[in-house]
């Protein structure tokens, strides 16, 4: 049983450009979560999306923004990246929403340079 | 708002040791909550939750208690390996329908020396 796959899972991008990070849900799980983790930190989270609908929106700006596919799946997308940005980016998928029962995937690394 | 705070890292234990690490949080209602579990290069694990008051979470021989009164959430597990060297992040989830953000602490890394 497959669990949650996140591509890629290392990245390096310039400062200004864009970047997308893609997350495919654990098999039979319909929400998909994404967070963001700094070096020595904890995840913050960004946003969730649930029937192809962003539902939950944490405290970052515009610059962040997702989609959900009908298949679940979700992609991450950053324009104009900062320095600041560089972190390890987590997604996480539930089923229905339903809080615990998440599962992670292993991250994608974002180097901004 | 909700917020998590844990006790400083890193720490350091020989093989067989008592293991506390500390954690409360701040949040309105009750919370459910939740200990993660980060090994180097993954993503996380959840390794035990506890959704009301008293309840007790375990696994893998990790324990802790939901205390509404102390507003704290304490991993503990009474004989450390060194397979259990990570980080440890604990969390909480509002009470609410609909608020499904996970709210984390900054995590506490522990090593064990054999």
């Amino acid at each position: 049983d497959a669990g949650v796959t996140q591509s890629p899972t290392h990245l390096i991008k310039t400062r200004g450009q864009q970047v997308t990070l893609r997350c495919s849900p654990k098999s039979g799980h319909d929400t998909v979560s994404w967070y963001q983790q700094a070096l020595g930190q904890g995840p913050q989270f960004i946003f969730q999306y649930y029937e192809e609908e962003e539902r939950q929106r944490g405290n970052f700006p515009d610059r962040f923004s997702g989609h959900q596919f009908p298949n679940y799946s979700s992609e991450l997308n950053v324009n104009a990246l900062l320095l600041g940005d560089s972190a390890l980016y987590l997604c996480a998928s539930s089923l229905g929403g339903q809080g615990g029962g998440y599962t992670f995937g292993s991250g994608t690394r974002l180097t901004v340079v | 708002g909700d917020s998590v705070t844990q006790m400083e890292g890193p720490v350091t234990l020989s093989e067989e040791a008592f293991l506390t690490i500390n954690c409360t949080y701040t949040a309105t209602g009750y919370p459910s909550l939740f200990w993660y579990v980060q090994y180097p290069g993954e993503g996380l694990q959840l390794l035990l939750k506890a959704t009301k008051a008293d309840d007790k979470g375990s696994n893998k021989g990790f324990e802790a208690t939901y205390r509404k009164e102390t507003t704290s959430f304490h991993l503990e597990k009474g004989s450390v390996q060194v397979s259990d060297s990570a980080v440890y992040f604990c969390a909480l989830k509002p009470p609410n329908f609909g608020n499904e953000k996970l709210t984390f602490g900054t995590g506490t890394r522990l090593t064990i020396i054999p």
